[in-house]
């Protein structure tokens, strides 16, 4: 099993400009998670799809924000239009399900915006 | 509000020496705790996990301790190894949260040989 798979590893844009984010979760797991890895708020949830379908997008910042899975084996994470502030590693995760799974984490995106 | 906190960012142990990691939560409602370890340039790996019916859980090297009247968890390595120079995060979720883990802020210990 390779794992949860995301690309690029590493992104610099500038402001203003879109970027995508791209998820593969491990085969067989039907839920799926979006951090971000900030230093001043560590480790936060944005949005979580169990089935391919958003249960909770109460972390996403703001409209800018937007994430898609349209099928088990792909998420997006849009951010349009991007700022400095956006910057961070953005983890994507995802698990069996239920509760005490315990989540299966990809190595992140670096996201510069400069 | 951080309903999950780790109040030491860092922690420089001994090799072979203990290594004890620290978190406490505030939502009663949490009743299921992990450890997550992180290398730099990687993603978190779960590490052991604890559920509230239990005070203990041993997993080789690494044992997981749960005060509830507390809400204190700690993580035990015994013995300290270079290897286990990481990043630690505690997370706890519930039943009324879904499937989510809510992450504390982390610590980093650093295992000198």
């Amino acid at each position: 099993d390779a794992g949860v798979i995301q690309s690029p590893r590493h992104e610099v844009t500038e402001m203003g400009q879109e970027v995508t984010l791209r998820c593969k979760p491990i085969s067989g797991h039907n839920s799926l998670f979006w951090y971000r890895q900030t230093m001043m708020r560590g480790l936060e949830l944005l949005i979580y799809f169990n089935n391919n379908v958003p249960i909770d997008d109460s972390g996403m910042p703001e409209d800018r924000f937007s994430a898609k899975m349209p099928n088990a084996s792909f998420s997006t994470l849009k951010i349009q239009p991007s700022e400095p502030r956006d910057s961070a590693v953005y983890f994507c995760a995802s698990s069996l399900g239920g509760y005490n799974s315990p989540l299966h984490f990809g190595n992140g995106t670096r996201l510069t915006v400069t | 509000d951080q309903q999950v906190k780790q109040n030491s960012p860092s922690l420089s142990v001994q090799e072979g020496r203990i290594s004890i990691l620290n978190c406490d939560y505030t939502n009663s409602m949490f009743d299921y705790f992990l450890w997550y370890k992180k290398y730099p340039a990687e993603g978190p790996t779960f590490l052991i996990s604890i559920s509230s019916i239990k005070d203990k859980n041993e997993d080789g090297r690494f044992t997981v301790f749960l005060n509830k009247s507390a809400k204190h968890l700690s993580l035990h390595i015994v013995p300290s190894q270079p290897g286990d120079s990481a990043v630690y995060f505690c997370a706890a979720t519930g039943n009324n949260a879904g499937n989510m883990l809510t992450f504390g802020g982390g610590t980093r210990l650093m295992v000198k040989p």
